[in-house]
């Protein structure tokens, strides 16, 4: 298994403004995602995360809202943009190793006034 | 497309009862599924998961899983439920090993009563 760490574990952000979230796996993983999960919500999926290239991003969700790091194979970050009270959401970072299953970092609560 | 319904958003069990959650999945090929639970205000842990391997598939915490290809099912139960396993379950189906994708049912919070 692979443990992951957030920064921020939380923020209140004004209208308007940018978040850089990070995230740091303790092991060199091959896969890391970023997910969404709005107030009382399911997950869904922001993007993929790629190592050295573009990160790759779902149907409604597009890279100058969210741009995504991965710089190396243990850390990513995902920022928020020009943010409004509709980004309001937790924030999740992912990693897969060799398995096929995902391990989660505890998240990053935003909220956007 | 690949869909997971979770039949149920609100279970409630009486402490010791049978715990059952609902799963169901659409994929045109054998998936790979999971079940995670999200304890309030943490993140996702993985209870169990299925890999076309064994059908009955036991996870943490007396928690196991049955994956029913005929069914399209992949129900979650614990015999016995306790206090402690209150909290929110997500079902989760991963259609291809290549792209690692998760695609998340809408969750079902489970109530524990004394």
């Amino acid at each position: 298994s692979a443990v992951i760490s957030q920064k921020p574990s939380r923020d209140i952000c004004q209208r308007g403004t940018s978040l850089t979230i990070q995230c740091q796996v303790d092991s060199q993983v091959t896969m890391m995602f970023w997910y969404r999960q709005q107030p009382g919500q399911s997950l869904t999926l922001i993007a993929t995360a790629n190592q050295g290239s573009e990160a790759t991003y779902e149907s409604g969700f597009v890279i100058d809202k969210f741009p995504i790091s991965r710089p190396n194979l243990t850390f990513s970050t995902l920022t928020v943009s020009n943010m409004s009270p509709e980004d309001s959401s937790i924030y999740l970072c992912s990693a897969r190793s060799t398995g096929y299953e995902q391990f989660f970092g505890p998240g990053t609560r935003l909220t956007v006034l | 497309a690949q869909s997971v319904t979770q039949l149920g958003s609100h279970v409630s069990v009486s402490e010791g009862a049978l715990v059952l959650l609902r799963c169901n999945y659409s994929s045109s090929v054998p998936p790979y599924l999971f079940w995670y639970v999200q304890y309030p205000n943490q993140g996702l842990q993985l209870l169990l998961k299925y890999t076309s391997a064994a059908t009955l598939v036991k996870g943490i915490n007396g928690f196991e899983a049955e994956f029913k290809k005929s069914e399209t099912s992949f129900h979650l139960t614990k015999p016995s439920a306790h206090m402690s396993d209150a909290a929110e379950y997500f079902c989760a189906v991963s259609p291809s090993s290549n792209t690692g994708k998760l695609i998340f049912g809408q969750g079902t919070t489970l109530q524990v009563k004394p």
